[in-house]
């Protein structure tokens, strides 16, 4: 079983700024959390990762809360081109993966 | 820098054939990890390789093998194909110097069996 919760499906409109939340109340002191997304049928892409302290590059930031339960997701200025099913992983980012089902993200003109 | 690469990209197979799929990591990486995704599912462990031996596995029979060769790149080997094995297969690399390192993923190969 996924050690992540995450919505099933998510809108947001072109511009904005696209806030996903996962909820990983079980994690460990030494597990990552991870963000990858999957555009239709293509592998899983790398977006971002964090342990305690929120991080930040080209293409979204992660805030972990201080209990480190739960992560939100941020692409500043969401395009179309983000239309994707985004999986919250929380796991030692070099063994095996556990995805759930991710949120299927999709940006509205 | 080529990312991880797959083939082939599409695969079509009856029941009870053979199939190898091959996977080649991320320049620098030495570590591969291979996974299955199920229409409509997130993408399953099956195994991992470093220095060319299986180093943990996920819940799958015997029937899925592999291998990893001295280059890093890596095979995955399915015997007595069932239509549930019916997925795209993904390959994910890394560097295997410490757990915290970031798995990166190939586009997958797509197969369907008959």
């Amino acid at each position: 079983d996924a050690k992540t919760t995450q919505p099933t499906s998510m809108d947001c409109a072109e511009g904005r700024a696209a806030n996903l939340p996962c909820n990983h109340s079980t994690i460990s002191g030494n597990e990552y959390v991870y963000w990858y997304r999957q555009i239709h049928s293509q592998g899983p892409q790398y977006i971002i990762h964090g342990l305690k302290n929120n991080e930040t590059n080209e293409m979204a930031s992660l805030i972990i809360t201080e209990d480190r339960k739960s992560s939100t997701l941020i692409l500043p200025h969401a395009t179309l081109r983000d239309t994707a099913v985004y999986y919250c992983i929380a796991d030692f980012g070099n063994e095996k993966l556990t995805f759930g089902t991710g949120t299927r993200l999709t940006i509205i003109p | 820098d080529a990312g991880v690469t797959q083939s082939p990209t599409h695969l079509i197979k009856t029941r009870g054939q053979q199939v190898t799929l091959r996977c080649s990591p991320k320049s620098g990486h030495d570590t591969v990890s291979w996974y299955q995704q199920a229409l409509g599912q997130g993408p399953q462990f099956i195994f991992q390789y470093y220095e060319e031996e299986e180093r943990q596995r996920g819940n799958f029979p015997d029937r899925f093998s592999g291998h990893q060769f001295p280059n890093y790149s890596s095979e995955l080997n399915v015997n007595a194909l069932l239509l549930g094995d019916s997925a795209l297969y993904l390959c994910a690399s890394s560097s295997g110097q410490s757990y915290q390192e970031t798995q990166y993923f190939g586009p997958g190969t797509r197969l369907l069996v008959l």
